[in-house]
């Protein structure tokens, strides 16, 4: 999974609660990405980050916010989990010296349950 | 309408058979395009990349752009139970561009 990882792994949490999920990375890669996968849907851009800092809204980004603060950690938080935030959330990295940015790295993904 | 569509499947074929898959677009600005493969429980890995319309070959891997029909494919020949997976499309408009368009992904097995 090329050098990254995800934490939790899986979480079960109830609705109106905080969550907070980290992804980490060991490439030094300057752009990373935070995804949700649902059946039917593919894969939806949450927020992205292009440095340490410096980040923007992907195309469903209500209720999520993210930070970061270091190159090697991208985090995404649910605010006030409800339901249909109930999904397998991915990292993605890319970006690295010299090569295409579009060429997006996967990281195992986090299962969240949202009770 | 979806701007990548991708029939979800699943497809079921035999050892040694060949896969086709597709993926069709709406916006005719895409230009790079790329094929994931994700095993189940696993997050997608890279699989193929290509620029503008033409064929791509690796090892047991085509993949196929027409952009004049919006449309790409990938081939897998020879398939292998190995090869069971959800595979599914990307493409975006610019190199640089942090913007990804998926499909949702076709679900294929392999039997032995």
């Amino acid at each position: 999974d090329a050098g990254i990882t995800q934490s939790p792994r899986h979480k079960v949490t109830e609705t109106g609660t905080p969550v907070t999920l980290r992804c980490h990375q060991t490439e030094n890669h300057r752009y990373m990405y935070w995804y949700r996968q649902d059946p039917g849907h593919g894969l939806r851009l949450i927020h992205y980050s292009y440095g340490v800092k410096d980040t923007d809204k992907g195309e469903v980004s209500d209720g999520y916010s993210v930070s970061r603060s270091k190159t090697e950690d991208f985090l995404l938080t649910l605010e006030s989990a409800t339901s249909s935030q109930t999904s397998v959330y991915f990292c993605a990295i890319s970006g690295e010296a010299g090569g295409p940015r579009e060429t997006q790295y996967f990281g195992p993904g986090t299962r969240l349950l949202v009770l | 309408q979806k701007e990548v569509e991708q029939d979800p499947g699943p497809l079921s074929v035999p050892e040694g058979a060949i896969v086709s898959l597709n993926c069709t677009y709406s916006n005719s600005a895409f230009q790079y395009f790329m094929w994931y493969r994700q095993y189940s429980r696993k997050g997608p890995e890279l699989l193929m990349y290509t620029y503008s319309s033409g064929n791509k070959e690796d090892g047991r891997f085509t993949a196929q752009v027409d952009k004049s029909s919006k449309y790409i494919s990938l081939f897998i020949r020879d398939s292998q139970p190995s090869d069971s997976a959800t595979y599914l499309c990307a493409m975006s408009i610019q190199r640089n561009d942090y913007k990804l368009s998926f499909g949702a992904g076709t679900t294929v097995t392999v039997r032995a």
